[in-house]
């Protein structure tokens, strides 16, 4: 069974930069699993913030950046905000149809 | 602009049969550009991507699931709905549906999602 890995929780210092990272158990990432980001504050749906791996979604702030580095899939939030603390998704869509959330990470900012 | 909306029971008995419909309002569910699906979120936990169909009937599941669940559409009324069978305490999650892409732009991406329903599973 395909797995995709996040780190659980991650910190960053207000102002400062992070890389989440997106990978898989077997195999590398690549921009044919059309990695996605995902934003969750809790009781709340998720919102898409990056697709296609590094396309942001309307209305999204250019300090979320999406990209491939190595075999794994990145989400670089630079000039972290008090209200970037919450959780983070990735999927990578696996072919004939299934997707795969990666287990999530956790951002605190302080 | 496009609104999802869960409805169904929120509490669901060990053994039965769990059963969510969403409708789409803002525009049509037959359209050939996306997938409509089912994620859960288990209390405390991650998502997890259950399944989606397409306006025709196809329908796609993930493996872990596939022998419980069944995802069906119903084009006159702009609703898809899930049914899990079997279910035990570890099926208790809020459900969203959601829409994923098909198209060439935004590929496989879950753009618009519905507010989210708990279902609790508990005699």
């Amino acid at each position: 069974q395909t797995v995709v890995t996040q780190e659980p929780s991650f910190s960053v210092s207000p102002g400062g930069t992070v890389t989440l990272t997106c990978g898989l158990t077997s195999g590398s990432v690549s921009a044919s699993y059309y990695p996605s980001w995902y934003q969750q504050t809790p009781g709340q749906a998720p919102r898409a913030l990056i697709y296609s791996t590094n396309t942001r979604s309307s209305g999204v702030p250019d300090r979320f950046a999406g990209s491939i580095l190595g075999n794994i899939a990145a989400l670089t939030i630079t000039g972290a905000q008090a209200d970037d603390e919450c959780d983070y998704y990735c999927v990578l869509y696996l072919g004939s149809g299934i997707s795969v959330f990666g287990g999530g990470t956790r951002l605190t900012v302080l | 602009q496009l609104q999802l909306q869960e409805s169904g029971p929120g509490l669901v008995k060990p053994s039965e049969t769990l059963s969510l419909t969403c409708t789409v309002s803002g525009g049509s569910i037959s359209s050939n550009s996306y997938y409509w699906g089912w994620i859960r979120q288990p209390p405390g936990k991650g998502l997890e991507w259950i399944g989606s169909i397409y306006y025709s009937g196809s329908t796609y599941y993930s493996p872990s699931l596939k022998s419980r669940v069944t995802i069906s559409v119903d084009t006159s009324k702009n609703q898809f709905s899930l049914r899990l069978s079997s279910v035990t305490a570890a099926d208790t999650a809020v459900y969203f549906c959601a829409r994923r892409a098909h198209t060439p732009i935004g590929f496989a991406r879950f753009d618009f999602w519905g507010q989210g329903t708990l279902v609790t599973v508990s005699s």
